[in-house]
């Protein structure tokens, strides 16, 4: 099955400056990859998402990009602010039989010093 | 708040006690997923529901697990046989097709 790893655990950073979060994934057939924010004691909530025919996405400060030959994906949030500080999680998925698995990371705990 | 709800919040059993949880999807949402999450981990996976039909179960789902959506709207998860290792978060997510996923807040399991 699917295997995502995700680094750094966890991540401190200024107010302002940028934060990047790395995963690979295993298995080549994914073509999936959302990434969630969860704050403490909160639900995941999906901030962005990119599929495998793209290999870039942006939306605000907020920009994911995608080596599918590499197997990796990155998540880069520029101007960080407190509000950013939460786990945030990436995934990826496939279609297969007209349904999805989706297998998480493991997290990285963001934490944006004011 | 017309999400993903989940019922009861949290919940607090004895080992050995049996616990059922439910899920009401996004009222349009055909796909429904149950996932668990343990502290400092990301969901996994539990099983997943194309309208009524449970389509596939994780290894993770052992046979004191069960889950049903019969009429293809809302879902229970039940654990039967409570073990301190069932403690967790369990999620329900919804989706639309093949669309992104919408969470529940999740009913937090405790087993003493």
């Amino acid at each position: 099955g699917e295997n995502v790893e995700q680094h750094p655990s966890t991540l401190s950073v200024q107010e302002g400056d940028s934060a990047v979060i790395k995963c690979t994934y295993s298995d080549s057939a994914s073509n999936y990859f959302p990434w969630y924010k969860q704050e403490l004691g909160k639900r995941p909530q999906l901030i962005i998402d990119i599929r495998s025919n793209v290999g870039e996405k942006k939306d605000q400060r907020i920009a994911v990009t995608l080596n599918k030959t590499a197997k990796h994906f990155s998540l880069h949030i520029t101007e960080t602010q407190p509000e950013d500080s939460a786990v945030y999680f990436c995934a990826a998925s496939m279609g297969s039989g007209g349904y999805q698995k989706v297998t998480f990371g493991t997290g990285t705990k963001l934490q944006v010093i004011p | 708040d017309t999400g993903v709800s989940q019922d009861p919040r949290h919940k607090i059993t004895k080992r050995g006690q049996n616990v059922t949880f439910r899920c009401d999807p996004i009222s349009e949402h055909n796909r429904l997923y149950w996932y668990r999450q343990t502290l400092g981990q990301g969901p996994e996976f539990l099983t997943y529901f194309q309208n009524e039909a449970q389509l596939e179960k994780s290894r993770l789902l052992s046979d004191r697990f069960s889950a049903e959506r019969p009429k293809g709207s809302f879902s229970t998860l039940e654990i039967q046989r409570t073990e301190q290792g069932d403690s967790a978060m369990y999620l329900c997510a919804s989706s639309l097709d093949r669309r992104r996923e919408t969470f529940g807040s999740g009913t937090r399991l405790t087993v003493v």
